[in-house]
């Protein structure tokens, strides 16, 4: 099982670049999770979906869009990077968030894509 | 003042050694989350805990709801276990904060180094 997969792992973006992650899985989760990990600083939400074709924001979302067209993909773009978003992203999913047993709440996460923004 | 906080920050221990890492938090919980997060990077889940005490392997989770506060315990600590400890926290009135309505808020990490 590959679990959740991001790519790419590594990015250097000029300021006023675009571009996108992509997290995939393959365990059939319903949630799925970005946050991004700052020095000094907890994980911190960015955006968030709780099945296919639905997104939803969390607590940093300026800046970022997400997509989830697919169950298995959620997608983070940066549309007009900034050195503020310097930072390593992460995805996690599961397949729920409260209720239905404890298994499903735990959130699997991704090996992170270290991005930085000139 | 942050909605979780851990303590130490930073431990180093010898192998061998009965680690302690705290967590406290300020809000009203649905649930709490113990992650462990690899040198290289990679982020685990170990516990997640609502009440009373887990234990896994070497590793024993515990949380007293009225107190607001969780240990992760380490018995005969290895230097394998070197890692940044996480805590994280499901607030049960998630829209209050103004967050997303399905994200765990998160402690700073412990970051522990057990020497051999």
């Amino acid at each position: 099982n590959a679990g959740v997969t991001q790519t790419p792992k590594f990015r250097v973006l000029k300021t006023g670049q675009s571009m996108t992650l992509l997290c995939a899985q393959d365990m059939n989760h319903e949630y799925m999770y970005w946050y991004r990990q700052d020095p000094g600083m907890g994980l911190r939400l960015i955006h968030y979906s709780v099945g296919e074709g639905t997104t939803a924001k969390g607590e940093v979302p300026d800046g970022y869009n997400v997509s989830r067209l697919k169950k298995q993909n959620f997608l983070l773009g940066l549309e007009s990077a900034a050195p503020s978003q310097t930072s390593v992203y992460f995805c996690a999913s599961s397949y729920s968030s409260q209720g239905g047993g404890v298994a499903k709440n735990i959130q699997y996460f991704g090996a992170g894509t270290r991005l930085s923004v000139l | 003042k942050n909605e979780v906080e851990q303590s130490p920050q930073n431990l180093t221990a010898q192998e061998g050694e009965f680690i302690t890492i705290n967590c406290s938090y300020s809000v009203g919980i649905s649930a709490l989350h113990w992650l462990q997060q690899h040198p290289g990077g990679g982020i685990v889940s170990l516990f997640m805990l609502s009440s009373g005490k887990k234990k896994h392997g070497r590793l024993i989770a515990t949380i007293n709801i009225q107190e607001k506060h969780s240990s992760l315990h380490i018995t005969a600590s290895h230097p394998r276990d070197s890692a940044v400890y996480i805590c994280a926290v499901r607030p049960r009135f998630i829209f209050a904060r103004g967050g997303g309505a399905d994200g765990l808020t998160f402690g700073k990490g412990t970051h522990l180094i057990i020497q051999p």
